[in-house]
């Protein structure tokens, strides 16, 4: 069956670090993924897309990669900042379901 | 614009009660969604929206109900609610199904 597997354990990591999240994937074969941030309480807010055709994709701090070899995404935050702490979702995309499924997750928290 | 709204913020019900809970946005957005997270489990798709008067299953649509008249609302009714229902509700509304997904503030239901 297909499986989104995010790291359940929480990521503790020192200011000015580079955090990096973990994104495997079985039985897609996604056109598309999306990492997301969710704060306590609040609804998730999209971060970046990465396309299958795309290697890495970088904004400001944030940089993903999509190995579709190792049907994996890797999720860096470098520099990190106590701000940054959240919890960090990847979606996948596949066009032959034309629906976007989410991991469960992986909570960051960075410390001062 | 207000983005994607949606009421309640937070509601109690009795098993067996029916409710519905409410989705607008303001963005002209084509596709629209329901999702419910649970601790552990991150977001499962319930029903979604490929325009109006199109809305398909997800991954857990039993005892949910979705209907799309117009472009900008998406309610989601419960039929006869049960504790497995205690969850928080998000919305979500984009462009297309693969574009980033803009999400609502959430609902959350307690079912006793």
């Amino acid at each position: 069956s297909q499986k989104i597997e995010q790291n359940s354990e929480a990521l503790n990591i020192q200011e000015g670090k580079t955090a990096t999240l973990t994104c495997n994937y079985t039985n897609y074969s996604p056109a598309y993924l999306q990492w997301y941030r969710q704060d306590p309480g609040r609804g998730p807010v999209f971060l970046l897309l990465i396309r299958e055709n795309e290697k890495e994709k970088r904004k400001e701090r944030l940089k993903v990669t999509f190995d579709t070899t190792l049907k994996q995404s890797l999720f860096h935050i470098t520099a990190s900042q106590p701000a940054d702490s959240a919890t960090y979702l990847c979606a996948l995309f596949s066009g032959g379901y034309n629906k976007l499924i989410f991991g469960a997750g992986t909570r960051l928290a960075v410390h001062p | 614009n207000a983005g994607v709204t949606q009421t309640p913020k937070f509601q109690v019900l009795k098993t067996g009660q029916s409710m519905t809970l409410q989705c607008a946005q303001d963005m002209n957005h084509e596709y629209m969604s329901w999702y419910r997270q649970d601790p552990g489990m991150g977001l499962r798709l319930i029903h979604y929206s490929v325009g109006a008067g199109i809305t398909d299953q997800g991954e857990v649509p039993n005892g949910y109900n979705v209907s799309r008249s117009t472009t900008e609302d998406f309610p989601l009714r419960l039929l006869s609610a049960a504790p497995s229902q205690t969850s928080v509700y998000f919305c979500a509304s984009s462009p297309e199904t693969s574009y980033e997904q803009y999400f609502g503030p959430g609902t959350r239901l307690t079912v006793t």
